[in-house]
């Protein structure tokens, strides 16, 4: 089966800018999360999804973030107005049943913010 | 304070040499996981180990959940070993793991 897919897998910004992330969860998984990794950190939990719902979205800072999930296949993360602090590597990964602990994911997208 | 911290933050060996990494967590747990991230790359999981011992090769995983910790075992390094080790672990707080702060392993020819 195809892995998790994500796109662009870099980008570089102005601060103030904004930038959109994509993610195509493995067919038949209904669990997507996005994390942000910092460069030599580990990944943080930003959002997760089952299906089109939002399960936890507590640490998205929701001021500049947001992410969506409409038909509970693909997902967007974007950040309006980026700052140097959200200079970080973004995963998407995807399980097959909310609850299952083996995750999948994506290669991620690295961004830089300048 | 963090609730899973890794130890040692990097490390250098000669190929040959083994490994022993460690992971403590602060807080209860219902599973613990070990991934491994090449520089630039997606994370590909190890274990999924909740407790006991699991063997994979030249890699050994052993959770003890009465002393919050668990390890990873590399024996016989070699070069391709090179990259990041991360733990995670849920908490029974839903579906999210919570990951360490990573290892950085560097194997030498």
């Amino acid at each position: 089966e195809a892995g998790v897919t994500q796109s662009p897998r870099y980008a570089v910004l102005q601060e103030g800018q904004a930038v959109s992330f994509w993610c195509d969860p493995i067919s038949g998984h209904d669990t997507l999360y996005w994390y942000q990794q910092p460069r030599d950190q580990g990944p943080q939990l930003l959002v997760y999804f089952r299906d089109e719902a939002v399960i936890d979205n507590s640490q998205l800072p929701s001021d500049r973030f947001s992410a969506v999930r409409p038909k509970g296949t693909n997902s967007t993360l974007k950040i309006q107005s980026a700052k140097q602090g959200d200079t970080a590597t973004y995963l998407c990964a995807s399980s097959r049943r909310l609850g299952q602990n083996t995750l999948y994911f994506g290669a991620g997208t690295r961004l830089s913010v300048l | 304070g963090q609730q899973v911290q890794q130890s040692p933050a990097s490390l250098v060996l000669q190929e040959g040499e083994n490994a022993e990494l460690q992971c403590n967590f602060s807080t209860s747990l219902n599973s613990m996981q070990w991934f491994y991230q090449r520089p630039g790359g997606s994370l590909v999981s190890l274990f999924y180990n909740p407790s006991g011992t699991k063997h994979s090769g030249r890699l050994t995983s052993t959770t003890v959940i009465k002393e919050r910790r668990s390890s990873l075992h590399i024996s016989s390094s070699q070069t391709t070993d090179s990259g990041t080790y991360l733990c995670a672990l849920n908490n029974n707080a839903g579906a999210k793991l919570t990951f360490g702060g990573g290892t950085r392993l560097t194997v030498r020819p």
